[in-house]
């Protein structure tokens, strides 16, 4: 069967590893993803978006998936730097709503 | 380039008085977004504007809290005899929005008003 990505409130990898973040969502309608990194003190910082049309979208080192149908979402990060150690968060939009739902984050620490 | 601007940054207070915050979008953004956060948490919504109108309210936000975007531009967040439970990080966001090719648009962040009530 299908495995679901479970989301963990911490993750720790070594310096030039692989990262993946997981987000579960709750609303059906949401048609609209996106992916934040909060560094202490700052406010959250957009990283990725989908839309609900999509399955995948790369960006540079980072990639989203979209699964609607079990309503999951993942972050990935290729060769993570010591630079990305941050709290990430996914949020989840209904455009009609216009407002964004965020879920629980993910402490990110990279090891040297 | 000119971020999301929020001012103050930090402050502080007495249980019981009254505190504005204010956010200066990025230029022609016409949506604006309030949230607040709370250590350790995510974002929560309270309100947000088109232009000047006030769509959406959080039942967070209770009727000590008001906001205002009067102009269409910056916007202020008014916290009425403050509690000890108001303290938090007060994060505003804004995005193009408004049109139908403008409406999955991300939010950019200002980086908050940190309150703390004594």
């Amino acid at each position: 069967g299908e495995s679901v990505g479970l989301h963990l409130p911490t993750l720790s990898v070594q310096e030039g590893d692989n990262s993946i973040i997981n987000c579960a969502y709750s609303n059906s309608a949401s048609d609209y993803f996106i992916w934040y990194k909060q560094e202490s003190g700052k406010g959250p910082q957009f990283i990725i978006d989908i839309r609900s049309n999509m399955d995948k979208r790369q960006g540079q080192r980072v990639t989203v998936l979209l699964n609607k149908t079990v309503k999951h979402l993942s972050l990935q990060i290729a060769a993570t730097q010591p630079g990305d150690s941050a709290v990430y968060f996914c949020a989840e939009v209904n455009t009609n709503a216009g407002k964004s739902t965020f879920g629980d984050g993910t402490t990110l620490t990279v090891k040297p | 380039d000119t971020g999301v601007s929020q001012d103050p940054r930090h402050k502080i207070t007495k249980r019981g008085q009254n505190v504005t915050f204010r956010c200066d979008p990025i230029s022609e953004h016409n949506r604006l977004y309030w949230y607040r956060q709370t250590l350790g948490q995510g974002p929560e919504f309270l309100t947000y504007f088109q232009n000047e109108a006030q769509l959406e309210k959080s039942r967070l936000l209770s009727d000590r809290f008001s906001a205002e975007r009067p102009k269409g531009s910056f916007s202020t967040l008014e916290i009425q005899r403050t509690e000890q439970g108001d303290s938090a990080m007060y994060l505003c966001a804004s995005s193009p929005g408004g049109s139908q090719g403008g409406r999955n648009q991300p939010q950019h962040f200002g980086d908050g008003t940190r309150l703390s009530i004594l």
